[in-house]
């Protein structure tokens, strides 16, 4: 099974700060993701990437951007955090053939 | 449009008591796959089952029990003889054969089983 690791599970950040989410795969996967899930508002995709240095933008990219140097790190940054990018943010790895396997997700506030 | 809906929000039961949540999706393809994850309050969603559209047979694993109707594009789970520790949110998802490998999730539905 896809292993899928995310760096911290709380992070307590201050307005304007630049946030770096990590999330670290330990099979040779080439499909990433990344989604903030909101309570009433269920899991929404934010970017996911296909390979090395590839990326695609989900249904709520603003505010974020991503890395992806190496195949098993996918980085989600927030350039400048803010108040309403307080969520629960999850990465997983995997195929919509197969179905994904998701970190235990970094709750972040910013305050 | 949301293509998949999970109209319970929350639901709560005594333990032992027999739960089902319903989930109901859309799409035009007619090659798709539906799954279920459980998301404990420890936060990792879990995967649960998968099923792909040319496989209706509904599936038992123990307390566990998937029905799947394409007539009435519902993929609902059953959980049998509740206990605590099926205290979770539950998400269904669809994903279609065309968009790839995009994920389309329901909202959720928390479900809390009273002892």
């Amino acid at each position: 099974d896809v292993k899928v690791t995310q760096s911290s599970r709380y992070l307590v950040k201050r307005t304007g700060e630049k946030v770096f989410l990590e999330c670290v795969q330990d099979m040779d996967h080439e499909n990433m993701f990344w989604y903030r899930q909101d309570p009433g508002l269920g899991l929404r995709l934010i970017y996911f990437s296909y390979d090395v240095k590839m990326k695609e933008k989900g249904d709520i990219p603003e505010g974020y951007s991503v890395s992806r140097e190496k195949k098993e790190r996918f980085s989600l940054i927030l350039e400048s955090a803010s108040t309403n990018q307080t969520s629960m943010y999850l990465c997983a790895a995997g195929t919509a053939f197969y179905g994904y396997t998701f970190g235990s997700g970094t709750r972040l506030t910013v305050v | 449009a949301q293509k998949v809906t999970q109209a319970q929000t929350e639901i709560s039961v005594v333990e032992k008591e027999d739960v089902t949540l319903d989930c109901v999706y859309e799409t035009r393809d007619t090659t798709y796959y539906l799954f279920w994850y459980k998301q404990p309050p420890s936060g990792e969603l879990v995967f649960l089952i998968r099923r792909n559209s040319f496989d209706e047979q509904n599936e038992i694993s123990g307390r566990y029990s998937w029905n799947f109707q394409k007539s009435t594009s519902s993929f609902n789970f059953t959980i049998t003889a509740s206990q605590v520790v099926d205290s979770a949110v539950y998400f269904c998802a669809l994903s279609e054969d065309h968009t790839g490998n995009q994920f389309y999730f329901g909202t959720g539905t928390s479900l809390t089983v009273i002892p």
